[in-house]
Formats: structure tokens, C-alpha cells, sequence
């Protein structure tokens, strides 16, 4: 168990539906980041937040949007969602800022199927 | 702009049989880091190893140990005396350490089969 938890488990929508993933850090961590598997794909990197405020962005669609709030939990906001958006949806944090740095622990995941 | 690559898609061994998992990567910066992250069936991301690009010590930890080499961009991983409960997608991961960009780079992974 890395410390990081992450909810829901699963989800099942249908497109065009608007969904909110929920991830929150290891106690201490201040860092949060936000990773996409898929099947074409691979693993990767949308979005880092360290201490309420996004730090770095990488291939995240302009439908989704991210937040860090007060108490350092972080939530995934995915819109107008299509087929190609089901995917498992890590969350990862570490201690600092400087993600390539450290090391960062995943959560469980969230299995996001839109049909 | 980093790349991995982990051209082996799947292996599979015969349980007790010795393992190794190939990992090339690219970079143009002199700090990077590499990871190694095992993806069981059940689907969670578990962290193996960080190593950083000053140290080329190889590392042993019980049946798993890592091999890094600067000279050929590879961070190999070896399991010794495999078990089946080392069946698993592997991943090789990169960072690189400029300053606001330092997001982990994957593979695309191994999966390994154990074979009782």
C-alpha cells in the first residue's frame, strides 16, 4: 500500500458526460500528479500540482482540468467525454516540487469506461 | 525530448528460471533519474527502484537486481529464482531534472508470465 488512495474505484458513463476523479496524496506529500493508461497510449503524464497550485502539464486534454485544494487532495475533472477517454487514471505523489527528483508513489487507480 | 524503450512486449520463464528485463532510454541532459515500477494483475503502479545518472553502481535488493550502463543507455532489471508472484507488467521510467518539466517518461512495459 503506497499511502496514496484514490476514488472511485471504477466508473462507467456514457460520452458527453462530465466525471470528477478524486486522489489524495501520502501523508506529507505535497506534490500531486496525474497520469492516463491506455491501450494506445501507454502511461502518461497530464498534470503536476505541488501545494495548490500546477506546476507542470503534459499531454492533458483541454476538456480536462485538475485542482489542488487546501488540504493537498486533488481532483481530475474530465468533460464531454468520448470513447477514447476510458482509460485507468493514476494518481502519484511525492514529497517536494521537484518531481524527477523523488520518487513518486501511484495510487490505485481509477478504471474510467465511457460507453 | 526522453524516450524509453522496452522492446521486449512479453516474456515468459519457467518458475525458478533467472529474468532480465531490457530498458533503453534516451536523454540529452547529464541528471536524469530511471525507475523501474511493477504493474501486478491487480492494477496498481509499485515502485521498485530510483537510480540517478552520477551513480552507475549496479544494486541488488534479495532476487531482484539492476544493472546500469551510461555507455549503452540501459538500465536493465534481473529476477533471480523467479516466482509466479513476480508475473507482472514492468515498467522503465525516466526524468529528466529541468526545472518544471520533470514528469516521469515511461515505456511501454514487459509483461512477464511465470510459469509454475
Amino acid at each position: 500500500d503506497s499511502g496514496v488512495t484514490q476514488t472511485p474505484k471504477h466508473l462507467i458513463t456514457a460520452t458527453g458526460q462530465r466525471v470528477t476523479l478524486r486522489c489524495s496524496p501520502r501523508s506529507g506529500d505535497l506534490s500531486v500528479y496525474w497520469y492516463q493508461q491506455s491501450l494506445d497510449q501507454g502511461l502518461q503524464f497530464l498534470i503536476q500540482y505541488y501545494n495548490g497550485e500546477e506546476r507542470a502539464k503534459g499531454n492533458i486534454l483541454e476538456r480536462f482540468s485538475a485542482q489542488q485544494f487546501p488540504d493537498l487532495h486533488s481532483e481530475l475533472n474530465l468533460s464531454s467525454l468520448e470513447l477514447g477517454d476510458s482509460a485507468l487514471y493514476f494518481c502519484a505523489s511525492s514529497v517536494g516540487s521537484r518531481g524527477g527528483l523523488e520518487t513518486q508513489y501511484f495510487g490505485p487507480g481509477t478504471r474510467l469506461l465511457v460507453l | 525530448a526522453q524516450k524509453v524503450t522496452q522492446a521486449q512486449t512479453e516474456i515468459s520463464v519457467v518458475e525458478k528460471e533467472d529474468v532480465t528485463l531490457d530498458c533503453v532510454y534516451e536523454t540529452r541532459d547529464t541528471t536524469y533519474y530511471l525507475f523501474w515500477y511493477k504493474q501486478p494483475p491487480s492494477g496498481e503502479l509499485v515502485f521498485l527502484i530510483r537510480r540517478n545518472s552520477f551513480d552507475e553502481q549496479n544494486e541488488i535488493s534479495g532476487r531482484y537486481s539492476w544493472n546500469f550502463q551510461k555507455s549503452t543507455s540501459s538500465f536493465n532489471f534481473t529476477i533471480t529464482a523467479s516466482q509466479v508472484v513476480d508475473s507482472a507488467v514492468y515498467f522503465c521510467a525516466l526524468s529528466e531534472a529541468d526545472f518544471g518539466n520533470e514528469k516521469l517518461t515511461f515505456g511501454t512495459g514487459t509483461r512477464l508470465t511465470i510459469i509454475p
